[in-house]
């Protein structure tokens, strides 16, 4: 049973567009919600996150939002550039480990 | 700071065979996770320890999966007999506990291919 989903195995975007990457969960006592983003041949890295209190965190390119109503969150990066290209996992975090989704592999295009 | 180190890097192993991976994480963190990454279900959470006491194995597949921390700097997965459904790539992560989750720092994993 998946607790955190990421429904876009894949997305392209063109270089200086915007990047939504999505992600959906089904439990309410998630706390904080992150996301990670991996390179191949490398282990995940952290990027961003939010706490469950809280709609929206900004850092720079990149802000997450999370609409806890439809326990849904997505990741905005803007612009987008051909170093963004990599597998991003949504995480949630809940009695001090982190539940990942399957991972959306997002590809800028130059 | 060397990060979480894992070894080894790549394994590949005959069916039946016992496989262990390595685990070295930061030093200073007390808590320590292993995961598994597959197509279908992303980073899997096997197993994770807070000051070396296995909190939750739940994540754990199968009897064939166990995982020791005989102390603060070191840790095993094992995989006895190993199967051909257990390829896959395999990431240790250590944090300081309380951090939210954006401590944790994973190590660059182990591809085990099983024929």
């Amino acid at each position: 049973d998946q607790q955190v989903k990421q429904n876009s195995p894949s997305l392209s975007v063109q270089e200086g567009r915007i990047s939504i990457l999505n992600c959906d969960y089904t439990n309410s006592m998630f706390d904080y919600f992150l996301w990670y983003k991996k390179y191949p041949a490398e282990g995940p890295t952290f990027l961003i996150s939010i706490s469950s209190i809280k709609d929206k965190n900004e850092d720079g390119r990149f802000t997450v939002f999370l609409n806890k109503s439809a326990k849904h969150l997505s990741l905005h990066i803007v612009p987008s550039q051909p170093g963004d290209s990599a597998v991003y996992f949504c995480a949630a975090s809940a009695g001090g480990k982190l539940i990942f989704g399957q991972g959306t592999e997002l590809s800028v295009k130059p | 700071d060397a990060g979480v180190i894992q070894s080894p890097r790549h394994e590949v192993t005959e069916m039946g065979q016992e496989v262990t991976l390595r685990c070295k994480p930061i030093s200073g963190h007390n808590s320590l996770f292993w995961y598994r990454q597959t197509m279908m279900r992303g980073l899997e959470l096997l197993i994770y320890f807070n000051n070396n006491v296995p909190i939750d194995d739940s994540g754990m597949p199968e009897d064939r999966f166990s995982a020791k921390m005989p102390n603060a700097s070191f840790s095993t997965l094992k995989i006895q007999p190993s199967e051909p459904r257990d390829s896959a790539v395999y990431f240790c992560a250590s944090s300081l506990r309380g951090t939210g989750g954006y401590g944790y720092t994973f190590g660059s994993g182990t591809r085990l291919t099983v024929v």
